[in-house]
């Protein structure tokens, strides 16, 4: 069975890099099928789609978010990864990484972080 | 930039059914995705593709499209039920959109 976990730091100063990796565990990352997606929720609010990448690297950004951000994989340690550039309190949320599979949906979950932008 | 449009708040006795509506300009031409958020948890997929089931997902829950506006349904509503929900679907660009969330109330 599939399990995300997410890690990183839970404070970032602003004006900097927030960068967070997702660890896949009970399978392939490299397995042709899926998509590997970063979602964000900020405090009491809903969910906001960030992006994601496929095993081959190719990935698709969020328009709004597409400036700042950076997300990357490692088939070799079965991880993913997003680095969100100048940061403000504007991106205080709790960060989820998802499994998408394809016209199946976000079917895997990680738990979730949350990162706060303070300084 | 596209969005998609659910009410707030749905409220329901137990055993009653609830229905939330999502709408979006581009839902004739894309799934639509709905996930269940309790307090503290990661969302959990309850529908894909508009109206099919994950494994593991009630048969209470179903889901249903027509023209601009999906709509999630939960019949025999139970006090477990009570979440947020949310739908999900793409633009034109394949860009994800998630809606504005309705929580759901058992009364």
């Amino acid at each position: 069975q599939v399990q995300l976990q997410e890690s990183g730091p839970g404070l970032v100063k602003p004006s900097q890099t927030l960068s967070l990796t997702c660890t896949v565990s009970g399978g392939s990352i490299s397995s042709g099928n899926y998509y590997w997606s970063w979602i964000r929720q900020h405090p009491g609010k809903g969910l906001e789609w960030i992006g994601y990448i496929y095993y081959s690297g190719s990935t698709h950004y969020n328009p709004s978010l597409k400036s700042r951000l950076t997300i990357s994989v490692d088939t070799s340690k079965n991880q993913f990864s997003l680095k969100l550039s100048s940061v403000t309190a504007a991106d205080t949320a709790v960060y989820y990484c998802a499994r998408e599979a394809g016209d199946y949906g976000l079917d895997v979950w990680g738990q979730g972080t949350t990162v706060t932008v303070s300084s | 930039s596209y969005e998609l449009t659910q009410p707030p708040s749905v409220s329901v006795s137990p055993g009653q059914t609830a229905r939330i509506t999502c709408s979006g300009d581009a839902l004739p031409k894309q799934h639509a995705y709905w996930y269940q958020q309790k307090p503290g948890q990661a969302p959990v997929l309850v529908i894909y593709k508009d109206s099919e089931r994950p494994s593991g997902i009630p048969e209470r829950f179903s889901g249903s499209s027509s023209g601009t506006t999906v709509t999630l349904t939960i019949s025999g509503v139970q006090a477990e039920d009570e979440a947020d929900y949310y739908c999900q679907s793409a633009d034109s660009s394949g860009t994800w959109v998630f809606g504005g969330g309705t929580k759901l109330t058992v009364l």
